[in-house]
């Protein structure tokens, strides 16, 4: 089955300071990949996806993703982290039928 | 982009009363739509894939009787939490696909149920 591991259940950066967020997973072929953003009470916002193609993918806020094959890793990043960007970070599979969700990541950004 | 609106946003309850909630694709026809739960500070967890016209396909461990699911036109799928106790109390989060255009997911804005 397929499965999604966020490694890192809560970081800390302070406002200004680069970011990674780890994400790996588990499939036969290559998969479908997300990185969601979840503010509190708030429902899912697409930060960026990878079909195909280009394995660095620019998504919106200043987030990008590298696709890893051989890591099977889609790492999130981001050069300077916003006090706004405090959220939780979902990393997602799709294997063409279901979504798989990670456990996320709580970020939290210091002054 | 497509949207997903989800209504209410928040609702409480009364410990065994049933509490609806409906999910509809605004401005794209939603053959699938998919409810999530999610429990405070935990990820998502597929419950079930409503199908228009169809009974609803529901994951193992969640029982259908609890959790009704009608999908009765292309744009509105409804969550029925029957007889609701505390413990049914989370963040109920549909998504819907948008087969005709980028085939992309997308999500509702989630709906908060209390049940006291």
């Amino acid at each position: 089955a397929q499965s999604v591991t966020q490694p890192d259940i809560h970081i800390t950066v302070s406002e200004g300071a680069s970011l990674e967020l780890r994400c790996n997973y588990s499939y036969g072929a290559t998969p479908y990949l997300f990185w969601y953003v979840q503010s509190p009470g708030q429902g899912l916002q697409l930060l960026l996806k990878y079909f195909s193609g280009d394995t660095l993918v620019q998504g919106i806020k200043g987030f990008e993703a590298e696709f890893k094959r051989s890591q099977s890793s889609f790492n999130l990043r981001k050069p300077s982290v916003h006090w706004s960007d405090a959220a939780e970070y979902f990393c997602a599979v799709e294997d063409g039928n279901q979504f798989y969700f990670g456990t996320g990541t709580s970020l939290t950004v210091i002054p | 982009g497509a949207v997903v609106s989800q209504h209410p946003s928040w609702v409480i309850c009364k410990s065994g009363t049933s509490v609806k909630i409906e999910c509809r694709s605004l401005d794209f026809q939603a053959t699938t739509m998919f409810w999530y739960r999610q429990f405070p500070k935990q990820s998502l967890m597929l419950m079930a894939t409503s199908n228009e016209g169809s009974k609803a396909t529901y994951e193992q461990g969640v029982e259908k009787d609890k959790f009704l699911i009608n999908h009765a036109s292309l744009t509105l799928s409804t969550l029925t939490v029957t007889s609701a106790h505390p413990e049914d109390s989370s963040f109920y989060i549909c998504s819907a696909r948008d087969y005709r255009g980028t085939g992309e997911l997308f999500f509702g804005e989630g709906s908060r149920l209390t049940v006291l």
